[in-house]
């Protein structure tokens, strides 16, 4: 994802919805991406990884998928929680470990 | 375990200051990254350092600088510090290439004023 201005896109969802994050990634040759969740006040904190020679990675209530055709990655979340309200991230590694290369992130608001 | 401990949380400067940002990784942490975080920007790296190298450096002015110690402590300073660099600036630790992601500290909030 390319870092973009002052707006972030973002998702409503009702409590107990499935919920869908989308990122777009820049470089063809990224081959490590992680997803991130950061609260107000708070560092990002890590959801799950996947590698590129991977489509699909399940953890507990999140799955990322992987497209590397249309360099796409989702993030789902399962049965969205009032605790699942964020700003949630994509991060690349093109060139360098340790060289993160983050996507502008998308606020999730979680409703009753 | 103690997580990534960044110290000051919050700092205000004047323009034309310097400030020096500490952080501590978690124990067994050798690589620490660091990135700037703004509204407009997003995060944007800073630099990466690996057993007291600078391994990767990202599109910041030399005003800005690091270092990291033999017990992978780090620092980072910014030097003359102008109105643009307020911003929250993050560390964050990992054991190395291909152990996991990074641990990310609280922060620090840096205004100039």
């Amino acid at each position: 994802g390319e870092s973009v201005g002052l707006h972030l896109p973002t998702l409503s969802v009702q409590e107990g919805d499935n919920s869908i994050i989308n990122c777009a990634y820049s470089n063809s040759a990224s081959d490590y991406f992680i997803w991130y969740k950061q609260e107000s006040g708070k560092g990002p904190q890590f959801i799950i990884d996947i590698r590129s020679n991977m489509d699909k990675r399940q953890g507990q209530r999140v799955t990322v998928l992987l497209n590397k055709t249309v360099k796409h990655l989702s993030l789902q979340i399962a049965a969205t929680q009032p605790g699942d309200s964020a700003v949630y991230f994509c991060a690349e590694i093109t060139d360098s470990w340790g060289k993160f290369q983050f996507g502008a992130g998308t606020q999730v608001v979680v409703t009753p | 375990k103690a997580g990534v401990t960044q110290t000051p949380r919050y700092l205000i400067k004047t323009r034309g200051q310097q400030v020096t940002l500490s952080c501590s990784p978690i124990s067994g942490h050798r690589s620490v990254s660091w990135y700037q975080q703004t509204p407009g920007q997003g995060l944007q790296f800073l630099f990466e350092y690996f057993s007291e190298t600078q391994r990767n450096k990202g599109n910041f002015p030399g005003r800005f600088s690091g270092r990291q110690f033999s017990n992978s402590r780090s620092e980072m300073n910014v030097s003359t510090l102008e109105l643009g660099d307020s911003a929250l600036y993050l560390c964050a630790s990992s054991f190395g290439q291909g152990a996991g992601g990074y641990t990310f500290g609280s922060g620090t909030r840096l205004t100039v004023v």
